[in-house]
């Protein structure tokens, strides 16, 4: 099973661009890379996800290395309600979830 | 939609008792499980299930029960509850096994054993 590194904290200004990155260099060619974020006292929700071509969506953007070895989760204008712990997750064998430590991103007004 | 509902939000345990956390999800999701977060760390997997009466094993199932008689419902059994076992349990579903399928958290339950 593919194994995902992430750094343990960012901080970001309020308005500005956050990129948090996640290695995953042992990725197999059907791995999806998912993100999700937690909020202080919530559960996790769900991001974005992707397989080999950039993402877009509402929340965020994901940026996967050609290689598939990384990915970025972007949020273009970060808020104070983006402070969270984010979750770059690759679902295993048997497609369960396993949770790492994640990124807590710290944003500053 | 209510999502995925659990119940209780809180719940504090003496060492020995037993005690049931509820979880119900109404989006007909075939997929369903249940994750403890202790302080400054992950979710990690206790128990899931693939669907009506199948369920299997995650990374830390000792001292938990689990059943799935119906879609709708996965419950969480504790048996002879343990300080150890004090955590915020979080159940989660989705839609089928696939990897390209999102899951949906329900807001978690507190439980604080002594």
């Amino acid at each position: 099973d593919a194994k995902t590194t992430q750094p343990n904290s960012m901080e970001s200004n309020e308005e500005e661009p956050v990129h948090l990155p996640c290695n995953h260099s042992t990725i197999s060619g059907t791995d999806y890379i998912h993100w999700y974020r937690q909020l202080p006292s919530q559960g996790p929700e769900y991001v974005i996800h992707g397989l080999t071509s950039n993402v877009n969506n509402r929340m965020a953007s994901l940026a996967i290395a050609e290689d598939r070895k990384s990915s970025t989760l972007i949020l273009h204008r970060a808020t104070l309600r983006d402070a969270a712990v984010y979750y770059c997750i690759l679902p295993r064998t048997g497609n369960q979830f396993y949770f790492g430590t994640g990124t807590s991103l710290t944003v500053i007004p | 939609n209510a999502g995925v509902t659990q119940t209780p939000k809180f719940q504090v345990l003496k060492t020995g008792q037993s005690m049931t956390l509820q979880c119900a999800q109404d989006m007909n999701h075939e997929y369903m499980s249940w994750y403890r977060q202790d302080p400054g760390m992950g979710l990690r997997l206790i128990h899931y299930s693939v669907g009506a009466g199948i369920t299997d094993q995650g990374e830390v199932p000792n001292g938990y029960n689990v059943s799935r008689s119906t879609t709708e419902d996965f419950p969480l059994r504790l048996l002879s509850a343990a300080p150890s076992q004090t955590s915020v349990y979080f159940c989660a579903s989705r839609k089928i096994r696939r990897r390209d399928t999102e899951a949906f958290f329900g807001q978690g339950t507190r439980l604080t054993v002594v």
